[in-house]
């Protein structure tokens, strides 16, 4: 079966450090891509997407993310954290063509240490 | 411009009790989807519908049922709730057209549901 797997549940980083956020995928086909951002009590906001065009998407809140297809990689990086971006970051994955449907990483916690 | 919007926010039932969540949409999309989420398990899809009248099984499906009697509202219904049905519950939508959004997904803030 197709999967997302996101690496690491929790990371944590210093204000000002990288954010680097790690996304593989299971597919022979190149799916479209995303990464959703989820604030405490909230729902799911889009981040950025990949749908077959550049390669290196960048998304809102200075994040982006690099299509690799050699890897079937798609890893969400920021230069400089800052203490807004505390949140729940999901990788998803969609393939079937005709709904939409999307797969969910497990997600990973990210906290921001001042 | 509300988005999309899900009632109740929150919800405590006993187990073998009923009950539908509702979603509304104002943005015209054809595609509605109905989600849970459990800690260590990301979003896993129960139902979802790819237009008026049609509904379709996803990852999750047992123990709920889904209408989509108008384009805009989603419902999810639960025929008698278990405990293992306690999760947080979200609906999204989706344009369904060709174009610079296709494919994104647009969330409901969620349902907090415990069954005791």
């Amino acid at each position: 079966a197709q999967s997302v797997t996101q690496l690491g549940s929790h990371v944590s980083v210093s204000e000002g450090a990288l954010v680097l956020l790690r996304c593989n995928y299971s597919s022979s086909v190149p799916p479209y891509l995303f990464w959703y951002v989820q604030y405490p009590n909230q729902g799911l906001q889009l981040l950025l997407k990949y749908t077959s065009a550049a390669t290196l998407v960048k998304g809102i809140n200075g994040f982006e993310a690099e299509f690799k297809k050699s890897e079937t990689s798609f890893h969400l990086t920021k230069p400089s954290a800052h203490m807004s971006d505390a949140a729940e970051y999901f990788c998803a994955v969609s393939w079937v063509f005709g709904n939409e449907k999307l797969t969910f990483g497990t997600g990973t916690r990210l906290t921001i240490i001042p | 411009n509300a988005g999309v919007t899900q009632t109740p926010k929150f919800r405590v039932l006993k187990t073998g009790q009923s009950m539908t969540l509702l979603c509304a949409q104002d943005m015209n999309h054809e595609y509605m989807y109905w989600y849970r989420q459990d800690p260590g398990m990301g979003l896993r899809l129960i139902h979802y519908s790819v237009g008026e009248g049609t509904t379709a099984k996803g990852e999750v499906p047992d123990g709920y049922n889904v209408s989509r009697l108008k384009k805009q509202n989603f419902l999810l219904g639960l025929e008698s709730a278990a405990p293992s049905q306690t999760s947080v519950y979200f609906c999204a939508s989706s344009s369904g057209l060709a174009g610079v959004h296709s494919y994104e997904q647009y969330f409901g803030p969620g349902t907090r549901l415990t069954v005791t």
